[in-house]
């Protein structure tokens, strides 16, 4: 049972490179979401998706690009890396997608941008 | 707007100790579900508890156990007799049903207990 796979666990990079974090899971869950953790802020979405080809906004999507080609997979790109988006990123899935289902969550992927 | 308070953001305790983890909630929405997830120092996130807007009843799961009140928009949960395992950062979330389709899961800033030996 591999539920959520997130890579790679740790990853450095400098300003203004492009990084992809990578996220799979194994349930055939429709919803997924990719999240940032930081002090203070508790996680924050960054976006969100419905299926495949579907995705959306969530409160901090700037910098960020999103795509699903496969309901599986919900690569999260930084386009042009800065220091701001140093975080943990978690991505996480839920069935589909009501209010009263919990979010199963893969290890995270801690990023530092230098 | 949904929001989720933790008040505190750091809390030790010395083991065998009880301690209150406080969550309080805003909401516009009738329907809503809550959440208690603990973030242990290996990282990952792990559910602990699920309670929706229209039971009320406390809940308890051996040391651990939940106060749900919503007449002052609360959803506080309780360690009893702490252990240094507990120790973890601890998440309390609101999911509502967003406009569009899918559901709205939003974190509060989360609480750091320290269970010292």
């Amino acid at each position: 049972d591999a539920g959520i796979t997130q890579s790679p666990r740790y990853k450095i990079t400098e300003t203004g490179r492009q990084v992809t974090l990578m996220c799979h899971q194994t349930w055939s869950h429709s919803y997924m979401f990719w999240y940032r953790q930081d002090l203070g802020h508790g996680l924050r979405l960054i976006y969100y998706s419905a299926a495949a080809d579907i995705t959306d906004k969530g409160e901090v999507p700037d910098g960020y690009v999103v795509s699903r080609s496969k309901t599986e997979n919900f690569p999260l790109t930084l386009e042009s890396a800065t220091r701001s988006q140093t975080s943990v990123y978690f991505c996480a899935s839920s069935d589909r997608g009501r209010a009263n289902e919990k979010l199963f969550f893969g290890s995270g992927t801690q990023l530092s941008v230098l | 707007a949904q929001k989720v308070t933790q008040a505190q953001t750091e809390i030790s305790v010395v083991e065998k100790e009880d301690v209150t983890l406080d969550c309080v909630y805003e909401t516009r929405d009738t329907t809503y579900y809550l959440f208690w997830y603990k973030q242990p120092p290996s990282g990952e996130l792990v559910f602990l508890i699920r309670r929706n807007s229209f039971d009320e009843q406390n809940e308890i799961s051996g040391r651990y156990s939940w106060n749900f009140q919503k007449s002052t928009s609360s959803f506080n949960f309780t360690i009893t007799a702490s252990q240094v395992v507990d120790s973890a950062v601890y998440f309390c979330a609101l999911s509502e049903a967003r406009d569009n389709y899918g559901q709205n899961f939003v974190f509060g800033p989360g609480t750091r207990l320290s269970v010292l030996p």
